[in-house]
């Protein structure tokens, strides 16, 4: 079965501070990973995507394979990266499942 | 300017009472689908739609209907609302279904069933 645990619903970092946000999943075949954001008062959107292997305001994820892992991850955070980020998985059937989401707040 | 637009955004309904939420896009996507976002369960889909007249149900498609006669419009049904429907509802569009292309959100609709 398709499956996104994100373990954590909440994270709170100081600003500066590393930032990791877990994502693991569970798919058989070869998965297409995203995270989406949800900044306050605005809509989801996509941040990036596995097979892009971009940095995208200073976020960056690495598929692990073999740990079946997709975290997110940034090496300073800043105040305005509070939100709530989702992981998210395609498999072969075209839906797109979401992980429950992980609440990012920034301590200034 | 390129959108996902939904209506309405917020609605306050009673049990039984037939709704409809529209949806509707403008950038000529052949994909579009439906997610409610509840708390600690995140974005779970509905219903999805691969073009003009195909579409599938998704995880929790129990109570909701869906159509698509064209390609912009993708509207969800509530033929008997019960309150267990209470939520924040987003639809999506991207290019296709497969692959790595984003989706688009609407900005939601919040929909309480009294």
């Amino acid at each position: 079965a398709q499956r996104v645990t994100q373990p954590e619903k909440l994270l709170s970092v100081f600003k500066g501070a590393p930032v990791e946000l877990k994502c693991n999943y569970s798919y058989s075949g070869s998965p297409e990973l995203f995270w989406y954001v949800q900044y306050s008062r605005q809509r989801l959107q996509l941040l990036l995507r596995h097979i892009s292997r971009e940095s995208i305001k200073g976020f960056t994820a690495d598929l692990n394979k073999g740990e079946t892992s997709f975290h997110l991850k940034k090496p300073f955070a800043q105040e305005e990266d509070s939100a709530m980020y989702y992981c998210a998985l395609r498999g072969a059937t075209n839906k797109l499942i979401f992980g429950t989401g992980t609440l990012l707040a920034v301590q200034p | 300017e390129a959108q996902v637009t939904q209506n309405p955004r917020y609605l306050i309904t009673v049990t039984g009472k037939k709704l409809t939420v529209t949806c509707s896009q403008n950038m000529n996507h052949e994909y579009m689908s439906w997610y409610r976002q509840d708390p600690g369960l995140g974005l779970r889909q509905i219903y999805y739609s691969m073009n003009v007249e195909v579409t599938d149900k998704g995880d929790v498609p129990e109570g909701y209907k869906v159509s698509r006669k064209e390609k912009r419009n993708f509207p969800l049904i509530l033929e008997s609302p019960s309150p267990n429907q209470t939520s924040l509802y987003f639809c999506a569009s991207s290019t296709s279904g497969s692959g790595y292309n984003e989706q688009f959100f609407g900005p939601g609709t919040r929909l309480t069933v009294l």
